[in-house]
Formats: structure tokens, sequence, C-alpha cells
């Protein structure tokens, strides 16, 4: 069974600039969550999807951050503008069910903004 | 109060020693406990489950959990330089969402 994948594992980018991570869930998971990851810090939630709708984005900077999941599978987190505080890992995970069993994480992006 | 909160370490233990892990949350509604380990530079990887009070074993990983106190833990048997990781508690709510604690870094001295 291949795991979550994400892409891609590494980005730096300038401030002000935009940038986006791509997420492929377990096949057959249908809950996805998107997770930041700041250093020395447990991961912080983001927003979670079940299918293709989004169901907690309490979390989710919507001034700069936008998330979508299209067909209920695939998903991309995007940043813009990224600010310098944005620098962390953002994790995807996925679940077959709404996370009573735990998640399944991907190998995460580390975002640098310089 | 954080809502998992977990001693950030480094917890030092020499090779074959016990290694105990502590974590409490606040939430007195939550179901599911979990401890992922996470290598320096990887992602967390899921190690242990628990969902009722006792203890749970698997192989040299033993969970206990306790309600009441609001209040979970971890032990690492015979300890090896290989169990050198920072260490996640997770607590579940019932919405599904998972809490993370800040994590304890294990550093395992052969």
């Amino acid at each position: 069974e291949a795991g979550v994948v994400q892409s891609p594992r590494y980005k730096i980018i300038e401030k002000k600039q935009p940038v986006a991570f791509w997420c492929n869930p377990i096949s057959g998971h249908n809950t996805l969550y998107w997770y930041r990851q700041n250093l020395g810090q447990g991961p912080e939630l983001l927003i979670r999807y079940e299918n293709e709708e989004a169901v907690d984005d309490s979390q989710l900077p919507k001034d700069r951050f936008s998330a979508e999941r299209l067909k209920g599978v695939d998903s991309t987190l995007k940043i813009q503008p990224a600010e310098l505080g944005d620098s962390a890992v953002y994790l995807c995970a996925s679940s077959f069910l709404t996370g009573s069993y735990g998640y399944t994480f991907g190998s995460g992006t580390r975002l640098t903004v310089v | 109060q954080k809502e998992v909160e977990q001693n950030s370490g480094p917890l030092s233990v020499p090779e074959g020693a016990i290694a105990s892990l502590n974590c409490t949350y606040s939430d007195r509604v939550s179901q599911s406990f979990f401890w992922y380990r996470q290598y320096s530079g990887k992602s967390p990887e899921l190690i242990m489950s628990i969902y009722s009070n006792g203890d749970k074993e698997d192989g040299r990983f033993t969970a206990q959990l306790n309600k009441a106190s609001q209040y979970v833990s971890l032990l690492i048997r015979d300890s090896q330089p290989s169990d050198s990781a920072t260490y996640l508690c997770a607590v579940g709510n019932q919405g599904g969402k998972l809490i993370f604690g800040q994590g304890t870094e294990l550093s395992v001295k052969p």
C-alpha cells in the first residue's frame, strides 16, 4: 500500500511570493488533514476534509491560505503571499475513519521563506 | 493551559534502561490517545494507540491511560540508541481531530 505522498519535499521562496503544496492520500482514505509543524513544536491542524468537504478550517489563516480537495482525493494547499513566519513543515495526513484510529502522515514539505 | 502538554526534555537515559514519557490533556471527553515517534527531519510515525483506561503493551512499548487524571504515558523498556527521537502525544476529540503536544525529545546513550 502506497503511503501519503506529498510534494515538493523542500521549497525556498522569497516573501510575498505564492507557494503551493500537493498531497495524495492513501487510497480509500476519505479524511485528509493539513497540519503545520513549527520547529520544536507539535503539528497544528490547518484544515480537515471529509471527502471533498472542508469540515474544520477554523485554524486556517484565510487571508493568505487556501486549500482544495477536488473529487475528494488529491489536495492542494496554497499560500499567497507568503510571509517569513510561514516557514515550517507542512504535513498532510489521511485516515479511513475520522481520525479514530490515528493518522498516517506524508513526508511533509519543508518551506523556507526568505 | 495547553490542550495537550508534554515535558519538552530532552530526556536522557542509558541504553537498556526504561524511558518514561508523560502527557496530560485538558479535554475530559477525549476518546482516543496516540503516541507518535518523529525522527529528526522526518514525519511523525504512529507507534501506539490506546482508548481505555489501563495498560496496553506492544513489544518494548507500553502505553498507560488514566482518564480520571487526564494522563497518558509511554514506557519504553530496554531503550536502544535507535529509540532516540521526539515522541509526540496526540489526543483525539469527539470530532476526530487530533491535538498534539509539543513533543518530548528522548536521547538514549550507548
